[in-house]
């Protein structure tokens, strides 16, 4: 089944603990993106991914990174996280051109 | 970035048509209509997509206004399921980068009565 696998689905974590949300996709697609959705606020991107080695910053950048080794990889890490980066973060990806992005089912992320 | 515009909810009937509107003004021509839906608890849902055409699947229509600086999605018989947020966002492919950013507005929350 194409899919984009996210994991873990709920995450607990205390402030500056360093964390890793992974994201892998089996539809062999060039761009991937990560996304964060607040009360109020809306889903905002923080990173997407053109191809392997090719990344860009979105609208919410800060205090996240990412890499994109591998084609279906995408994992968004946070090195230092804060209790403001608590909110729930989605995956997706899509084929390069117009096609639509295929989400993932999110990870819900408390920060403490 | 183009910006979209749309309404902040709307109410329906069950097994009745639903039209959800979304302007585009400043729509450039590369630009592609995107239609996703978030249904509670769930990530976003493509829907259907469009450039210069109409375009049906099986999911709903898309009617895209000549001047292409409006849209119309098109729910044909409106379900509970379908209750959810829908938007219309703009994915951009003239650079090569483009295509990466998708940026979400608020979207319209469409409520289904039995």
């Amino acid at each position: 089944e194409a899919q984009v696998t996210q994991n873990p689905r709920y995450l607990i974590t205390v402030t500056g603990k360093k964390l890793t949300v992974t994201c892998s996709q089996n539809m062999n697609h060039e761009y991937m993106s990560w996304y964060r959705q607040d009360p109020g606020l809306g889903l905002r991107q923080i990173y997407y991914s053109m191809n392997v080695e090719v990344t860009d910053k979105g609208d919410v950048p800060e205090g996240y990174k990412v890499s994109r080794k591998e084609k279906r990889n995408f994992p968004l890490i946070l090195e230092s996280p804060s209790p403001n980066q608590t909110s729930l973060y989605f995956c997706a990806s899509s084929q390069q051109g117009a096609d639509g992005y295929t989400f993932g089912s999110g990870t819900r992320l408390t920060v403490v | 970035d183009a910006k979209t515009t749309q309404p902040n909810s709307m109410e329906s009937n069950e097994e009745e048509p639903v039209h959800l509107p979304c302007n585009h003004s400043t729509i450039s021509g590369t630009d592609y209509i995107h239609w996703y839906r978030q249904l509670p608890s769930q990530g976003p849902e493509y829907v259907i997509h469009g450039l210069t055409s109409n375009v049906n699947n099986r999911m709903a229509s898309l009617a895209i206004a000549e001047d292409r600086k409006s849209s119309t999605l098109i729910l044909h018989r409106a379900t509970l399921r379908d209750a959810a947020v829908y938007y219309c966002i703009l994915r951009g492919i003239r650079l090569r980068n483009q295509g990466g950013k998708l940026i979400f507005g608020q979207g319209t929350e469409l409520s289904v009565k039995p």
